[in-house]
């Protein structure tokens, strides 16, 4: 029973890079979002994806960005990296952009 | 945009004693409550949910009520066990729209 999947698992940065985060959904499921969890808070949306769409987008500046493949998985992208970006990055699919979202293991993401 | 509160933010109990965690909603057109468990360093973990179109679900030792009129849910816990040690998390969601989740809920089970 293969749950989200999501890589790396671990990142380390430096204040001005960028990176790229991978997610691959449950098999079956069409829609993927994008959270940011800082520590000691609740999740916070950054994206939805369904069939290739944005389907939403939360208060987040334009260096984020996402995308959806055909095989419905997804890469988050973060340009010029701040220190205020370090935090937890949780994936979730779901059959569809109603549905219950289940949740990746996360990325966890480290600005220097 | 919806906006969730969840009380309280650190809960202590007595193994084998009942929790309760609520959250109250901003936007009276959410129709679907969601409860997450997350362990240290591990990832959400969905528990139980409930829909705007019932008022109570109830699924062994963890049972979740609506109440729609007053715009609040909340997540009982019966019979306490040191394994139920997590920070507990609700959302909320309208229509097809974006989770809004709760700052989280620090539940400590002492033996």
């Amino acid at each position: 029973d293969a749950g989200v999947t999501q890589s790396p698992t671990h990142l380390i940065k430096t204040r001005g890079q960028h990176v790229t985060l991978r997610c691959s959904p449950i098999s079956g499921h069409k829609s993927v979002s994008w959270y940011q969890q800082v520590l000691g808070q609740g999740p916070q949306f950054i994206f939805q994806y369904y069939e290739k769409e944005e389907r939403g987008r939360g208060n987040f500046p334009d260096r984020f960005s996402a995308r959806q493949f055909p095989n419905y998985s997804s890469e988050l992208n973060v340009n010029a990296l701040l220190l205020g970006d370090s935090a937890l990055y949780l994936c979730a699919s779901s059959l569809g952009p109603g549905e219950t979202q289940y949740f990746g293991p996360g990325t966890r993401l480290l600005v220097l | 945009g919806e906006n969730v509160e969840q009380h309280p933010s650190t809960l202590s109990v007595q193994e084998g004693d009942s929790a309760v965690i609520k959250c109250t909603y901003s936007d009276s057109a959410s129709n679907y409550f969601p409860w997450y468990k997350q362990e240290l360093g591990k990832r959400p973990q969905l528990i139980i949910d409930i829909r705007s179109n019932v008022g109570e679900k109830k699924d062994q030792r963890i049972a979740v009520t609506l109440n729609k009129t007053a715009k609040h849910f909340s997540l009982h816990i019966t019979e306490t066990q040191p394994e139920d040690s997590a920070v507990y998390f609700c959302a909320a969601r309208k229509g097809w729209g974006k989770f809004q989740f709760g700052a989280g809920t620090q539940v400590v089970v002492t033996p």
